[in-house]
C-alpha cells in the first residue's frame, strides 16, 4: 500500500489565487519532507526540504515567499503556492525517506497536478 | 552536475529480461545507487537500492561492478506494465538527508 499520500491529485485553480498541496506520510514519523516540480517532458527538480517544526531549505533559485512550506506535525506537510500564475502549473511530488529494516528508503506520494488558468 | 549517465531510450520485448545500464564512474565510498521509475503522470517508484553487492528483490535485480563504476539493473521478465522512465541515482550514505538529485533517466519501453 502507499506509504506516501498527496492531496489533491489535481487541481485547477485561477490565475492570482492560491492552492495547498498536502503529503502525509503514512507508516512512519518524519521529521524531514522533500517538494519536487517536475514539468512536461522533464525531470523531476527539487524545491525544498521541508523541516518539522522550522523553517523549510529551499534550492537555489526558488521563491520561498511564492511556495510556502509548513511540516506542523511529524505526517503532515503542506505546500502553498501562492498568487499563482500560469508558469506554476507543474507536477508537484513530495517524498519521504525513513531508516527502515537497517536500509535508508525514500518514497514518493502519487503527485499533484496543478494547473493554473 | 550530472553524477549518473543513463541511455536516453531503449526498447524491450515483452516476457524478456531487460538490462538498463548506469554509469557513475565518480561514486564515492560512501554512496548508494538507487533506482527509480515513473510510470507517466504518477510519481517515482522505489525499485532497488544497493552499496557494493548485488541486491535482488521481488520487482527487479541490481548488479554492480566490482570497482562500483558502474551498474546494471534487471527486470526479468518486463511486462507492458513496465515501460516507464527509469532513474538511476547516487546518494551518500546519510541517513536524515533523504533528497535525491534526479537525471534525465532512461525512457524505456517494452514492446509486445
Amino acid at each position: 500500500g502507499a506509504v506516501v499520500s498527496q492531496h489533491p491529485s489535481r487541481v485547477i485553480c485561477k490565475s492570482g489565487t492560491s492552492v495547498k498541496i498536502e503529503c502525509r506520510s503514512l507508516d512512519f514519523q518524519a521529521t524531514t519532507m522533500f517538494w519536487y516540480r517536475q514539468f512536461p517532458k522533464q525531470s523531476l527538480m527539487l524545491m525544498a526540504t521541508s523541516n518539522e517544526g522550522s523553517k523549510a531549505t529551499y534550492e537555489q533559485g526558488v521563491e520561498k515567499d511564492k511556495f510556502l512550506i509548513n511540516h506542523a506535525s511529524l505526517t503532515l506537510s503542506t505546500l502553498t503556492v501562492t498568487s499563482a500564475h500560469p508558469e506554476d502549473s507543474s507536477f508537484y511530488i513530495c517524498s519521504v525517506g525513513a531508516l527502515r529494516q537497517g536500509r535508508n528508503t525514500i518514497y514518493f506520494g502519487e503527485g499533484s497536478w496543478l494547473t493554473v488558468v | 552536475d550530472a553524477k549518473t549517465t543513463q541511455p536516453t531510450s531503449m526498447d524491450c520485448a515483452e516476457g524478456r529480461a531487460a538490462n538498463l545500464p548506469c554509469n557513475h564512474s565518480t561514486i564515492s565510498g560512501n554512496e548508494y545507487v538507487y533506482w527509480y521509475r515513473q510510470i507517466h503522470s504518477q510519481g517515482p517508484q522505489y525499485i532497488i537500492h544497493g552499496l557494493k553487492n548485488n541486491e535482488t528483490n521481488e520487482m527487479a535485480s541490481l548488479i554492480i561492478t566490482e570497482d562500483r563504476k558502474s551498474s546494471t539493473l534487471i527486470l526479468p521478465h518486463a511486462t507492458l506494465r513496465d515501460t516507464a522512465v527509469y532513474y538511476c541515482i547516487v546518494r551518500p550514505i546519510v541517513t536524515g538527508d533523504y533528497k535525491l538529485s534526479f537525471g534525465a533517466g532512461t525512457t524505456v519501453t517494452v514492446r509486445a
